[in-house]
């Protein structure tokens, strides 16, 4: 099965714009979370989807939304962006309807903001 | 919130050394995660180890769990260069948002 794919892969933007990323679960699997990775911060969970509907939310600002498509793609959305939004965007999916279950992460999004 | 905070922060070690991450939480779960994150294969999932579980092998990887310590631990085998990363553990619950910790930066010096 091929794994997590994120697209793009680098991307650079400028304050105040807005921003979509794209993640495609490995085949079959329902669930698709997102992160993000800064070096002060760590990792820090965005929130997670499930059968097209958000199931899970971290603390993080109205301007980070998402959303996941029937075929369960999600993308994410970042709005008016700041210069601290620069950071590594991960995707991970997950193949079971439970909440136990390993999540696989893709290569993710690197998103600089100038 | 259930977040684990490893122990070491940094490590490094020779090659063909056993590796030791400890792992402490302080919230009841139902399984504990290990996840490895380097630079050439991002991040992946290592191990899973359920509540009802109090060790468990994968290749050169031993995971411990004491649930009544709170606590877990990560012996990496026979150390190689390749084993060179942050190692983090991922406790979890009954919601599927995972709550990443530091980690611990292990060094493998060849």
């Amino acid at each position: 099965k091929a794994g997590v794919t994120q697209t793009p892969r680098y991307l650079i933007k400028t304050r105040g714009q807005q921003v979509t990323l794209s993640c495609s679960p490995i085949s079959g699997h329902r669930s698709v979370s997102w992160y993000q990775q800064t070096p002060g911060q760590g990792l820090q969970f965005l929130f997670e989807y499930f059968s097209e509907t958000q199931r899970n939310k971290g603390n993080f600002p109205g301007r980070f939304s998402g959303r996941q498509f029937s075929n369960s793609r999600s993308e994410m959305n970042v709005s008016t962006l700041e210069l601290g939004d620069s950071a590594l965007y991960l995707c991970a999916s997950s193949g079971g309807q439970g909440y136990y279950n390993e999540q696989f992460f893709g290569p993710g999004t690197r998103l600089t903001v100038l | 919130s259930q977040q684990g905070e490893e122990d070491p922060q940094a490590l490094s070690i020779q090659e063909g050394e056993n590796a030791t991450m400890n792992c402490s939480y302080k919230t009841s779960i139902n399984n504990l995660q290990w996840y490895r994150q380097n630079s050439g294969r991002g991040l992946v999932h290592l191990i899973l180890i359920r509540s009802n579980e109090r060790e468990k092998h994968s290749g050169r990887l031993r995971v411990t769990l004491d649930t009544s310590k709170k606590s877990s631990s990560l012996l990496i085998t026979a150390s190689r260069a390749a084993d060179t990363a942050s190692y983090f553990c991922v406790p979890s619950g009954n919601t599927g948002k995972l709550i990443f910790g530091q980690g611990t930066t292990l060094q493998v010096k060849p």
